[in-house]
């Protein structure tokens, strides 16, 4: 059973338009951090969200955590074809052992922005 | 500017050999991962370290072992590697073990094992 579920699994659209991807579990997580992984390359922190509602924006990126911390999601606005990559969320589930212990991950959504 | 790196970025071995895989990290973090990433299954934790000389298992560490004698380095090995273990593998470390704290990934290494 996947502790963290992405959707969509992939996701092309084109320049200019907007998207949604979510995260979704059925467990509290402490925080949920997002990472984008461009090609080639390991994962880079976008961000930390760790208060249950809150909403973080980051240029045309806006994030939001649930208001029961299951879930979050990522908005993008306008579109450009820089935002292609791998988005992943990933967390620490509440009474784990902390961020010591290592993330988990959701298997990611595939984002591809075409011109 | 920080840095994990990943002493290879491509490697192909054959079953049965001993494979290193290396990770330095220059940021005196305290706490080292390694990961696989396989399409459709996303990022494994196999391993992890919150200290040096110490180690945990993480989700997956069948056919792995780790070793961490210094602070900055971080190796996984595959005591006889099979072709199961073709995959990227990503080496992170963060700052303290924290829930929240960033992990700063490597490059990865893309492992063949023919």
């Amino acid at each position: 059973t996947q502790l963290l579920e992405q959707s969509p699994q992939f996701l092309s659209i084109q320049e200019g338009e907007n998207l949604t991807v979510y995260c979704n579990s059925s467990s509290v997580f402490s925080s949920l951090q997002w990472y984008r992984q461009e090609p080639g390359e390991g994962p880079v922190l976008l961000v930390t969200v760790v208060t249950g509602g809150e909403v973080k924006k980051l240029k045309r990126l806006t994030f939001q955590f649930g208001d029961a911390r299951k879930d979050s999601s990522l908005h993008i606005t306008a579109a450009q074809p820089g935002d292609t990559g791998l988005y992943l969320c990933a967390g620490v589930p509440r009474g784990s052992g902390g961020g010591a212990d290592g993330l988990t991950f959701g298997k990611g959504t595939h984002l591809i922005i075409q011109p | 500017d920080v840095k994990v790196t990943q002493s290879s970025r491509y490697l192909v071995k054959r079953t049965g050999e001993k494979v290193f895989l290396e990770c330095v990290q220059d940021m005196d973090h305290e706490n080292m991962f390694w990961y696989r990433q396989d399409p459709g299954l996303g990022l494994r934790l196999i391993y992890f370290s919150y200290d040096v000389k110490m180690k945990e298992k993480g989700d997956i560490p069948e056919g792995y072992s780790v070793s961490r004698e210094k602070k900055e380095r971080f190796s996984l090995i595959l005591e006889s590697a099979s072709t199961n273990q073709t995959s990227m593998y990503l080496c992170a470390s963060s700052l303290s073990g924290r829930a929240g704290d960033e992990q700063f990934f490597g490059p990865g290494t893309r492992l063949t094992v023919l």
